[in-house]
């Protein structure tokens, strides 16, 4: 069936350095991605969302990349920093769907950890 | 706000026990969210809600039972509680997402529920 995975399960990187996290899918119907951070004991945050008439989009020292010829996405960290350290999760929905979260799949996590 | 704000945030049950995972927003979301968490694994839908009194199975329903009586309030039962059914649990709201709204979708801190 179709899936949301996450390539890595754990990134260690430098602190100061950049991270990419990645992310693919299946799902050709695919119409709207978001990353979601979730650091220990806590319930995920939204970080940045895009959709599929994008290929890129900037927030705030982050970014995601969209290429959907190979279906994958990255969220692309600068600077990492300690308080980064936490498991992010990659989620789509189709564009099928109805404007709720019962279409949202989410991938199953990499956990993102800084070496000082 | 307060957010999403879920209790207990720990509970142990036995086998065949049954108990009720609270969720109450301040949002005023129409759309609410039960979601299970297991260790190294993505969330999986186990309940949600477009607006108050409409109530949807998502992918793993079987073994809850959820009721929502107005736009705050949106409670978990677990009926006969099962070693299966350790995980932790999130509530969530949120407006509109995919390509009506945005994916933010607001999780209260979780609860972990352990059965014996």
């Amino acid at each position: 069936g179709e899936s949301v995975g996450l390539h890595l399960p754990t990134l260690s990187v430098q602190e100061g350095d950049n991270s990419i996290i990645n992310c693919a899918y299946s799902n050709s119907a695919s119409d709207y991605f978001i990353w979601y951070k979730q650091e220990s004991g806590k319930g995920p945050q939204f970080i940045i969302d895009i959709r599929s008439n994008m290929d890129k989009r900037q927030g705030q020292r982050v970014t995601v990349l969209l290429n959907k010829t190979v279906k994958h996405l990255s969220l692309q960290i600068a600077a990492t920093q300690p308080g980064d350290s936490a498991v992010y999760f990659c989620a789509e929905t189709p564009s099928t769907s109805g404007g709720g979260a019962d279409g949202l799949t989410f991938g199953k996590g990499t956990h993102l950890i800084i070496q000082p | 706000n307060a957010g999403v704000t879920q209790t207990p945030k720990f509970r142990i049950l036995k086998i065949g026990q049954s108990m009720t995972l609270q969720c109450t927003q301040d949002m005023n979301h129409n759309y609410m969210y039960w979601y299970r968490q297991d260790p190294g694994m993505g969330l999986k839908l186990i309940y949600y809600s477009v607006g108050a009194g409409i109530t949807d199975k998502g992918e793993v329903p079987n073994g809850y039972n959820v009721s929502r009586s107005t736009t705050e309030d949106f409670p978990l039962r677990l009926e006969l509680a099962a070693p299966s059914q350790t995980s932790v649990y999130f509530c969530a709201s949120s407006q509109l997402l995919g390509g009506f709204g945005t994916g933010e979708l607001f999780f209260g801190e979780g609860s972990r529920l352990t059965v014996l």
